[in-house]
């Protein structure tokens, strides 16, 4: 009964390659997520949507694609995979349209690009 | 634009010992703030939040006030428990229509010893 739940958990791949990291909330949010954590814990959001729009685009290369087929999912596909990728990449969702509500994250994916 | 300072870590206390964790913002307007939790190998959990000046958030005997005057949210704690060592961040809620866009700290290890 994962609220959140991200595949897969670890992913390790080459440069150069294209992968991608899926994403399924079942808390019947309108609002979901994608944010990376560096190795320094650090924590920046990449994309939001709502109801399936994208409604936030932080500077992030055009190399990462989001896609939501519904609102229950949003996942999150990287081509032409760098060094620099290699991060915690966490999913997460919100009931959306109110700024205080808390957001439910996933367990994260370990990416690391060799 | 927004940001949040969090005090450095590492911060290491025995068992029963007093925890504070600093956090200052910057903000345009009136943000909510937050406090998460990560603990090893998760995502982030809501630890508590304050959603306008001189509200206290409080949960699992963490408490932390949102000062309008000195733009903080510290974290407190009056005895902590090893159970307690885990990564926390501070966050502020920048409004963005459909979606909640938090801006986090850079995190702080707490490591409590029996």
């Amino acid at each position: 009964d994962t609220a959140v739940s991200q595949t897969p958990k670890y992913l390790v791949t080459q440069m150069g390659n294209d992968k991608s990291i899926k994403c399924e909330q079942n808390l019947g949010h309108d609002t979901m997520y994608w944010y990376k954590q560096d190795s320094k814990k650090f924590l920046k959001i990449m994309f939001s949507y709502n109801n399936k729009e994208l409604i936030i685009n932080e500077t992030v290369p055009n190399r990462f694609s989001p896609k939501s087929p519904d609102k229950a999912h949003l996942n999150l596909h990287i081509n032409s995979l760098e060094l620099g990728d290699s991060a915690v990449y966490f999913c997460a969702s919100s009931p959306g349209g109110v700024n205080n509500s808390p957001l439910h994250f996933g367990n994260g994916t370990r990416l690391t690009v060799t | 634009g927004n940001s949040v300072t969090q005090m450095e870590g590492p911060v290491t206390l025995s068992e029963e010992a007093f925890l504070t964790i600093n956090c200052t913002y910057t903000a345009t307007g009136y943000p909510s703030l937050f406090w998460y939790v990560q603990y090893p190998g998760e995502g982030l959990q809501l630890l508590l939040k304050a959603t306008k000046a001189d509200d206290k958030g409080s949960n699992k005997g963490f408490e932390a006030t949102y000062r309008k005057e000195t733009t903080s949210f510290h974290l407190e704690k009056g005895s902590v428990q090893v159970s307690d060592s885990a990564v926390y961040f501070c966050a502020l809620s920048d409004k963005k229509e459909g979606a909640q866009k938090l801006v986090f700290g850079q995190g702080t290890r707490l490591t409590i010893n029996p």
